[in-house]
């Protein structure tokens, strides 16, 4: 069983479109985070929740939504695509907030044109 | 922001060598970690050590930590060229909400 796992792998759109970008674990972890790795392979940290709560909301458009019904999931959603959201976002997991290991989804590469 | 810095950012080496990869940081910590990411992979996890450690070892792999430098070093020994991959530093801070990532260092080992 994958721990955590993310849809969809891959995301071709155009400018303007809105998009969602779905995670669940199965590890029963409390705390979830959504990060952006750019071009460069920087990673920054977008979100995190912890109980279905949000924690860090780091300084990213409000287009940017992310979504935890139960702790389990958190998904992302992004309204108004532009050309630099292009990136690779990760979906990730832990036992708490900022402790012990990150547990990393394997990645949904977003492309917008 | 507390973001790690790895040096080099590309480190190129023959098999059964060592690499030997660093990381910068900031501000205070409990404890740093490093990860792995192979090309189109998510990150892997590969070991963490506490802000009152100053070495830890598991399996091929050295961390040292030097809190008055605010620098961590990842030596891989005897290499092979399963290790490429790229290798992060990550960082939390004092009240421990997030983790800080960089760049990361590329390694090839070349078969």
């Amino acid at each position: 069983d994958t721990a955590v796992s993310q849809t969809p792998k891959y995301l071709v759109t155009q400018m303007g479109n809105d998009k969602s970008i779905k995670c669940e674990q199965n590890l029963g972890h409390d705390t979830m985070y959504w990060y952006k790795q750019d071009s460069k392979k920087f990673l920054k940290i977008m979100f995190s929740y912890n109980n279905k709560e949000l924690i860090i909301n780091e300084t990213v458009p409000n287009r940017f939504s992310p979504k935890s019904p139960d702790k389990a999931h958190l998904n992302l959603h992004i309204n108004s695509l532009e050309l630099g959201d292009s990136a690779v976002y990760f979906c990730a997991s832990s036992w708490g907030q900022g402790t012990g290991e990150l547990f990393f989804g394997e990645g949904s590469r977003l492309t917008v044109l | 922001s507390q973001q790690g810095e790895e040096d080099p950012q590309a480190l190129s080496i023959q098999e059964g060598e060592n690499a030997t990869m660093n990381c910068s940081y900031k501000t205070s910590i409990n404890n740093l970690q490093w990860y792995r990411q192979n090309s189109g992979r998510g990150l892997v996890h590969l070991i963490l050590i506490r802000s009152n450690e100053r070495e830890k070892h598991s399996g091929r792999l050295r961390v040292t930590l030097d809190t008055s430098k605010k620098s961590s070093s990842l030596l891989i020994t005897a290499s092979r060229a399963a290790d490429t991959a790229s290798y992060f530093c990550a960082t939390d801070d004092i009240p421990g909400n997030q983790f800080y990532f960089g760049t990361g260092t590329s390694l090839t080992v070349i078969p």
